[in-house]
Formats: C-alpha cells, sequence, structure tokens
C-alpha cells in the first residue's frame, strides 16, 4: 500500500494563492484517481476537485487540481483567496486493489 | 437532488454492536458507489468500505472481519454492520456516494458512534 502525504498547515492572506501538495509515497500518482475535500469547521466534508482536475459543479473556479508525475505529487490550488476557504482539505486516491487512501489533512488558515 | 442521510449512530460498549444506515436520493444504491468514512474526534478522515456496483465491497484492515456492508434496495438504503465495536471505532461515520464511472462524490452529514463503557 502507499501513503498520501500533506503539509500540516498552510497560510494565506485574503486575495492571494495558496497551493497544497499531496505526495504519493510509493506507485505513480497518475495511476488512480485523486480527489480533494474541503472541510469546514464543524461541517462534513464536500468534494472540491475529482479525478485529478474535475471540479464538481457549484464549487468556485478558484478552485483547481493538477498533477506532477515528476514529483509523484498531487496539487489543490485556491486563487483568490477568501475568508471563507478557511477548512482543513484532504487528498484521496485509490491503490490496486480497491482501498482508498486518505492524506493526512491540511489545515488552511486565511491569514 | 442527491440526499444521503445517515443515522442509527450512538453510544454503545466495548465489544458490542450496531447498525448504521444510509438513506439514498439520487442515487441507486445497487448501481453506483457508496463508500463509508469515519472521523475520530479531532483526527482526520479513514477509509473504512466501498461498495461498487454489482454489490463488491471492500474494508480497510481495522475493520476488516468485524464490519460488514448491506443493501436494501427496495429502500434505497445501505447499512454498515459494526460488531465486536472497540474504542478506537469512535468516530463520525458518513456515508459518501458517486455514480458509477465517476469520482463527483456526494456526501451525507454523518452519524457519531462512541465506543465506551
Amino acid at each position: 500500500n502507499f501513503m498520501l502525504t500533506q503539509p500540516h498547515s498552510v497560510s494565506a492572506s485574503p486575495g492571494k494563492t495558496v497551493t497544497i501538495s499531496c505526495t504519493r509515497s510509493s506507485g505513480s500518482i497518475a495511476s488512480n484517481s485523486v480527489q480533494w475535500y474541503q472541510q469546514r469547521p464543524g461541517s462534513s466534508p464536500t468534494t472540491v476537485i475529482y479525478e485529478d482536475f474535475q471540479r464538481p459543479s457549484g464549487v468556485s473556479d478558484r478552485f483547481s487540481g493538477s498533477i506532477d508525475r515528476s514529483s509523484n505529487s498531487a496539487s489543490l490550488t485556491i486563487s483568490g483567496l477568501k475568508a471563507e476557504d478557511e477548512a482543513d482539505y484532504y487528498c484521496q486516491s485509490f491503490d490496486t486493489t480497491n482501498h482508498e487512501v486518505f492524506g493526512g489533512g491540511t489545515k488552511l488558515t486565511v491569514l | 437532488e442527491v440526499q444521503l442521510v445517515e443515522f442509527g449512530g450512538g453510544l454503545v460498549q466495548p465489544g458490542g454492536s450496531l447498525r448504521l444506515s444510509c438513506a439514498v436520493s439520487g442515487f441507486i444504491v445497487r448501481n453506483d458507489y457508496i463508500s463509508w468514512v469515519r472521523q475520530a474526534p479531532g483526527k482526520g478522515l479513514e477509509w473504512v468500505s466501498i461498495t461498487y456496483s454489482g454489490g463488491s465491497t471492500y474494508y480497510a484492515d481495522p475493520v476488516r472481519g468485524r464490519f460488514s456492508v448491506s443493501t436494501d434496495n427496495s429502500k434505497n438504503t445501505l447499512y454498515l454492520h459494526m460488531n465486536s465495536l472497540r474504542v478506537e471505532d469512535t468516530a463520525v461515520y458518513y456515508c459518501v456516494a458517486s455514480r458509477v464511472g465517476s469520482y463527483d462524490r456526494h456526501w451525507g452529514q454523518g452519524t457519531l458512534v462512541t465506543v465506551s463503557s
């Protein structure tokens, strides 16, 4: 099995752009789709990116996803940062035995 | 409209059993992908199980052999049967669904399971 490693926390000021990384420990990041979830305090998670870079209906285009084979990582980028973006963000993928793997989560603070 | 409603959580003693329900609208449980994901107090998300269209279900190592999933197609409801519960199973349990072939996933509001003597 593999692990997905995220930074524990990131911070940025309103209006700025922030990127959260998700590094796969073994196997190719491109082998299985990567999803990103946002969890605001006291709420259940919601999907902000699925299948590496797809945005669900209703999610702001300020959210974008990508994968980088050279660093074996996925990234979630949030541009034009707003106070409402302050939340925990989790990446998730699948292994070859149909098991799901979650990253440890990143706390985004909007300064 | 897609809606997932979990219920059945509560307080149970170690070694006890509990059945969680996930009532689904906007999806068809026998056709689509449905997972259970849990979150211990103050911790991150942890995958529990995934059920694929056709009924194949896979379980995370910490729950395999103790938890099982069943469906009632007439009620469009998925159940998580939890046996031999441990203190470390204490968490909010979320039902997560997406249409077959897609991982655009919808989450329920969660139900809290507390295992304590």
